[in-house]
């Protein structure tokens, strides 16, 4: 199993520019998540989907916007691209809701702002 | 905002020693979590502990969670230079939907 899939894994955007990033889950699990990791901070929640069809704003939604395509993939948007933005951006999944479980993560991507 | 403050920030020691962490944390939660990350990489979950839990195990590693005193400490025993890595305790809160707050972390350097 690939487990949670997170493409690309680098890249380069101008001030302004849109971009999708993309996450995959093959662990059939409900809840997924995006986060940000800047340096020397731990995660910050951008956006979650609890279940397929739902998403709700994290701790720092401003400038994002997140599309639960279907039970495996939840997709992050930026619209027009701030250097405040750059950053590694990070998916997670986790089984369900309101159990205790972990979340499982993505490798990662480095997102640059020019 | 951050829900968990680790400390210390950075650990360096020697292979063979044991490496304690702790995290403290400011409301009711469901569960604490421990993941590692290594350089690069993402997060792999280590353990977890419930709210009604005081001890957990898992191999070299063990866990205490102190919920009177919002706390919870990582101990790795006979550290090895593999576990170097950047270690974050998580919270589970109450009442949000099974998000997790992360804390700032503790980079531990492990050396031969």
């Amino acid at each position: 199993n690939a487990g949670v899939t997170q493409t690309p894994k680098f890249q380069v955007l101008k001030t302004g520019q849109s971009m999708t990033l993309q996450c995959a889950q093959d662990m059939n699990h409900n809840s997924m998540y995006w986060y940000r990791q800047d340096p020397g901070m731990g995660l910050r929640l951008i956006y979650y989907s609890a279940s397929e069809g739902t998403t709700d704003k994290g701790e720092v939604p401003n400038g994002y916007n997140v599309s639960r395509l279907n039970k495996r993939e939840f997709s992050l948007r930026l619209e027009s691209a701030a250097p405040s933005q750059t950053s590694v951006y990070f998916c997670a999944s986790r089984t369900a809701s309101g159990s205790n479980q972990p979340q499982h993560f993505g490798d990662g991507t480095r997102l640059s702002i020019l | 905002s951050q829900q968990g403050e680790e400390d210390p920030q950075a650990l360096s020691i020697q292979e063979g020693e044991n490496a304690t962490m702790n995290c403290s944390y400011k409301t009711s939660i469901n569960n604490l979590q421990w993941y590692r990350q290594n350089s690069g990489r993402g997060l792999v979950h280590l353990i977890l502990i419930r709210s009604n839990e005081r001890e957990k195990h898992s191999g070299r590693l063990r866990v205490t969670l102190d919920t009177s005193k919002k706390s919870s400490s990582l101990l790795i025993t006979a550290s090895r230079a593999a576990d170097t890595a950047s270690y974050f305790c998580a919270t589970d809160v109450a009442g949000t939907a099974s998000k997790l707050t992360f804390g700032t972390g503790t980079r531990l350097q492990v050396t031969l």
